[in-house]
């Protein structure tokens, strides 16, 4: 099967700009997430959808960012405008278990951000 | 909140024993997870843990005590492919079980 795939690999942006970060889970994993890591820093959980709904953005850091997952497929993430500390890796992952406990997230292999 | 603590850097050679300590802080533990990511990749999983004693899989064991909020990870036979970070993560129950993971530990094999 396909693993989680994010695109782009790289971006580099300047301060102000806007990004929209892709994310294709696993077909048929109904529970998305999305998580960052700042260099030398935990991997920081942002936010879990299952299917197309938003079922916890506790970890969105404000409101410039957007995450969406229409039809519940593939999800994107926007960044606007984006800022100095946004810069890190964004991973994306997916699970089968609705409840996420019984079954491992697999990841993608990140969007490398830098905002200049 | 959950938070948890593992060390920065962990160094061995090829072919020993090296553990990976991991200690946490939460209400409502549930399990604890082990992922590996080597540079530029998808940190993978590897192991998991939601009651006291050890698991095994092949090279690598994962090992909690719920009562000392504590886990580790064993890697035996070290090969210099395992030279990689290793991120436990904590699942709590009540909600949606998300891991949170710590900062991570990296390990450097050498020859």
């Amino acid at each position: 099967e396909a693993g989680v795939t994010q695109f782009p690999s790289h971006s580099v942006i300047e301060k102000g700009q806007t990004v929209t970060l892709r994310c294709d889970p696993i077909s048929g994993h109904d529970n998305l997430y999305w998580y960052r890591r700042v260099m030398g820093k935990e991997i920081k959980f942002l936010l879990h959808f299952v299917k197309e709904s938003k079922q916890d953005e506790s970890g969105m850091p404000n409101n410039r960012f957007l995450a969406e997952r229409t039809g519940g497929t593939y999800s994107t993430l926007k960044v606007q405008p984006a800022e100095l500390e946004d810069s890190g890796v964004y991973f994306c992952a997916s699970s089968q278990d609705p409840t996420g406990h019984l079954s491992p997230l697999h990841f993608g292999n990140g969007t490398r951000l830098t905002v200049t | 909140g959950q938070s948890l603590e593992q060390p920065s850097e962990v160094t061995a050679v090829e072919g020993a024993i090296v553990q990976i300590n991991c200690t946490y802080q939460t209400s409502g533990f549930y399990g604890l997870s082990w992922y590996q990511q080597h540079d530029g990749g998808a940190p993978t999983f590897l192991s998991y843990n939601a009651l006291d004693g050890l698991e095994e899989t092949g090279r690598f064991s994962s090992f909690l005590s719920r009562s000392d909020s504590y886990g580790y990870l064993l890697l035996q036979e070290l090969q210099m492919k395992d030279s990689a970070s290793y991120f436990c993560a904590v699942s709590v129950s009540g909600g949606s079980y998300i891991p949170t993971f710590g900062r991570g530990t990296s390990l450097i094999v050498h020859p």
